[in-house]
């Protein structure tokens, strides 16, 4: 069984505040994503990586950055939080290449940021 | 535009009737396609995925691409409440990017 975890559920932070959230897989997956999950708004991508060190922007990267120095490993980190990027993040992890790879996600880090 | 366009409900139907799930996506070059269900307060898991023009069964469940239409669609015959849950519409282009829909929400009414 496929398992993606985060590193919390819920976080409240304070703005201005430097945020790290953890994901970390257990299945030898070459990709990692983060999202952000909001209203009305779906799911949107803000970084994937495909390899150790390797990192992609995605629609909605401004604000943030990634870090993958392990394999099983992809944090997210929001620079100097703002309350604009309170929402639910969601991590995910997939095989690479191929038209059918499912992505697993995580179970979310729901973050308010006051 | 979107690039990926779902109705986002709510779409109330019976039990045991047929829930029919849509999705429009604007990118011709999206190879490929998904449908992940997520209930209340948990993480999206995978339906269906198909690439094909036409229809892919599984259980109760059919996916319908027409690429030409730029559509899929979602049917889920012999409604359970538990299908009530959000629906997410997803499309793949290239080697790793998944575009995902704002999703539709079913309730199954008992």
């Amino acid at each position: 069984d496929v398992k993606v975890t985060q590193s919390s559920r819920y976080l409240v932070k304070r703005t201005g505040e430097k945020v790290f959230l953890e994901c970390v897989q257990d299945m030898d997956h070459e990709n990692m994503f983060w999202y952000r999950q909001d209203p009305g708004l779906g799911l949107r991508l803000i970084y994937f990586s495909y390899d150790v060190k390797m990192k992609e922007k995605g629609d909605i990267p401004e604000g943030y950055s990634v870090s993958r120095e392990k394999k099983e490993r992809f944090s997210l980190i929001l620079e100097s939080a703002s309350t604009n990027q309170t929402s639910m993040y969601l991590c995910a992890s997939s095989l690479p290449g191929g038209l059918t790879y499912e992505q697993y996600f995580g179970p979310g880090t729901r973050l308010t940021v006051t | 535009q979107k690039e990926v366009e779902q109705n986002s409900g709510p779409l109330s139907v019976p039990e045991g009737a047929i829930a029919s799930l849509n999705c429009t996506y604007s990118d011709r070059g999206s190879q490929s396609f998904f449908w992940y269900r997520q209930y209340s307060g948990k993480s999206p898991e995978l339906i269906m995925f198909i690439y094909s023009n036409g229809d892919k069964e599984d259980g109760r469940f059919t996916a319908q691409l027409n690429k030409a239409s730029q559509y899929v669609s979602l049917l889920i015959r012999d409604s359970q409440p538990s299908d009530s849950a959000t629906y997410l519409c997803a499309a793949r282009r290239g080697y790793q990017k998944v575009t995902f829909g704002t999703g539709t929400k079913l309730q199954v009414i008992p």
